[in-house]
């Protein structure tokens, strides 16, 4: 089985520009989460997608976005981007939220770095 | 306001030898918490995930404790490999409609030959 895939791995992008990230879930997994890590402040949760809907947010500006497929393919948005956005992005898929007890696959992130 | 708290924040031991690592939380109502182990510009790997009624969770030489009455849990290494080089987080995560996964900021343990 394919694990989660996430493009591109590595972006460059200027302060004020928008970007978009792409994740695909494992087959058969509808909850995709997404996550910022920085070496500032670590892992932090986003937001989390299940059948196309928008089940949960963190603390984050609505710069931040972001949308499921039906085929459970997520994209996130940062709109505006400022210097604090660079951080490594991660998704993850499950079966179900991470507030159940299964396992969470992470992909192995976006690099994006904001000059 | 929920808080997980890592210690110690590094560790460095020789291949062979056994560690634990420490996780107090203060999330609630709890769900579920979970040990995970990232390489270096990798996303994080699943070790164990434990629930309210566990108390011990094995993944091979990976031992998780909880317990819910203090809001602790330990992962204990066996046996330790230069494999384990990594940083190793907990993460915990409340229940109820609306939850938001509260990580700590991760053990980096250094196994060295």
């Amino acid at each position: 089985k394919a694990g989660v895939t996430q493009t591109p791995r590595y972006l460059i992008k200027t302060r004020g520009q928008q970007v978009t990230l792409s994740c695909s879930p494992i087959s058969g997994h509808r909850s995709v989460s997404w996550y910022q890590q920085t070496p500032g402040q670590g892992l932090q949760f986003l937001f989390e997608y299940f059948s196309e809907t928008q089940r949960n947010k963190g603390n984050f500006p609505g710069r931040f976005s972001g949308r499921q497929f039906s085929n459970s393919r997520s994209e996130m948005n940062v709109s505006t981007l400022e210097l604090g956005d660079s951080a490594l992005y991660l998704c993850a898929s499950s079966l179900a939220a991470p507030s159940l007890p299964y396992e969470q696959y992470f992909g192995p992130g976006t690099r994006l770095t904001v000059t | 306001k929920n808080q997980v708290e890592q210690s110690p924040q590094s560790l460095i031991i020789l291949e062979g030898k056994n560690c634990t690592l420490q996780c107090n939380y203060t999330v609630s109502p709890f769900s579920n918490l979970r040990w995970y182990k990232q390489d270096t510009g990798r996303g994080p790997v699943s070790l164990t995930i434990m629930t309210f009624s566990e108390n011990t969770k094995s993944n091979g030489r990976y031992t998780a404790t909880l317990d819910a009455d203090t809001k602790q849990s330990s992962l204990h290494i066996t046996a330790s490999q230069l494999s384990d080089s990594a940083s190793y987080i907990c993460v915990v995560s409340g229940s109820g409609g609306s939850y938001i996964p509260t990580f700590g900021r991760g053990t980096s343990l250094i196994v060295h030959p």
